[in-house]
This record gives structure tokens, sequence and C-alpha cells, in this order.
């Protein structure tokens, strides 16, 4: 039973249009999400992260929008760029607990045409 | 500083030989985990540490040992290696939570092992 779940393997978009990548989750207990960029042949590095006290985050072109009582997040890339295609991987852990022991979901591939 | 360093980068292996994965970090950060990330699924959790001298199983423990002597050094350690092992081996570690917000993870750069 997967508990975090991003149910679109892929998304393409066209540069300076806006990416939405999203992902849900089934636990109740976790109240800390984070995303990762992950390039080729890397490690992934973290983006950004929502806990659940708050329903959305900004950093620069990326926003994190949660939806507890839909347990659903999504992230926002405004505006796209080629440099953003990458994997990404939305992860979920407790504060409870720590980062350490997150669970991650599958993926989206983003592929940003110039 | 260097982050986290893994060694080697890839190894391949025949069934049955047992190796060490090693993982490293300059930050200070108590945390430490190892992920395997096959492919198109996302990363699992196989061993982590919450400070040297302790460590705990994650989600798909089985054939791996881990132990946690210093606060910089993780290894990996794989029994018997079987092809179903076969996978990109992440570690990563994160400073320690106060309890408010958890912290971000910092990867390595992976380990990719086949194993024949």
């Amino acid at each position: 039973d997967q508990q975090v779940k991003q149910n679109s393997p892929s998304l393409s978009v066209q540069e300076g249009r806006i990416s939405i990548l999203n992902c849900d989750y089934t636990n109740s207990m976790f109240d800390y999400f984070l995303w990762y960029k992950k390039y080729p042949a890397e490690g992934p590095t973290f983006l950004i992260s929502i806990s659940s006290i708050k329903d959305k985050n900004e950093d620069g072109r990326f926003t994190v929008f949660l939806n507890k009582s839909a347990k659903h997040l999504s992230l926002h890339i405004v505006p796209s760029q080629p440099g953003d295609s990458a994997v990404y991987f939305c992860a979920a852990t407790s504060i409870n607990t720590n980062a350490g022991k997150s669970t991650f979901g599958d993926g989206t591939t983003l592929t940003v045409k110039p | 500083n260097a982050g986290v360093t893994q060694t080697p980068k890839f190894q391949v292996l025949k069934t049955g030989q047992s190796m060490t994965l090693q993982c490293a970090q300059d930050m200070n950060h108590e945390y430490m985990s190892w992920y395997r990330q096959d492919p198109g699924m996302g990363l699992r959790l196989i061993h982590y540490s919450v400070g040297a001298g302790i460590t705990d199983q994650g989600e798909v423990p089985n054939g791996y040992n881990v132990s946690r002597s210093t606060t910089e050094d993780f290894p990996l350690r794989l029994l018997s290696a079987a092809p179903s092992q076969t996978s990109v081996y992440f570690c990563a570690s994160s400073p320690y939570s106060q309890g408010r917000e958890s912290n971000e993870q910092y990867f390595g750069p992976g380990t990719r092992l086949t194993v024949t």
C-alpha cells in the first residue's frame, strides 16, 4: 500500500508556462511534506517544504499548496524554464520523527520545452 | 564542505558476494539514512540512524546491515548479494529537528550496483 502517490509519471510543458505537479498521501500521521528535484546521475536535492499548519509556501518561482482535507499537495513552477527539466519527488514525514524517515512517491519527470 | 560523499560510484557483484557501500558527511548531521531507488520507482528507506551508535530499520532492510560508530560515517553492508539488490543506492543526512519543523535531507550522488 503506497502511502505517497504521484499519479503522473511524466509532464511536458512549454517554457514560460506553469508546471503543476501533484502528490497524494494516505497516512494521516504525515504532517510535513517536501519536494526534491533530481537530475540524472545525481542525488536528489531539496526544493521546498510545507508543514501541515500552512496551506501554502512560496520560494521564488516555486509554490507548494497543501489541502489537508483532501490529503493532496501540489507544486507549481511559474514560469517554467528548460533547466527545470528533472524528476520531482514528493516526500512526507512526521514532525515527531525526522526527515531521515521520509516516505517518497515514485516521482514525476518534468520536461520543459524551449 | 564536501557534503555527503559515497563510494564507489559503480559496482558489479556476483550473486553471493558481500560488499560495503561507504557514506560520509562533513556537516555534523545527526541523522543519516540509506535509500534504494529501482527504475521507475521512488526512494525506499533501507536503514537509518539518529546518531552515533543508534540505528533502526526502514521499509526494506532485509539483506542489509548498517552501523554508526561515528557521526560522519554510515556504511551499508550487503551480506550476500542477490540480483534483486540491483539498484541505485543513495545515502542522505539531515540535521537535528527541533520538533516544530522537520529538516530536509542532503543526498549523496549515489552508488549504482549491479548483481549478476
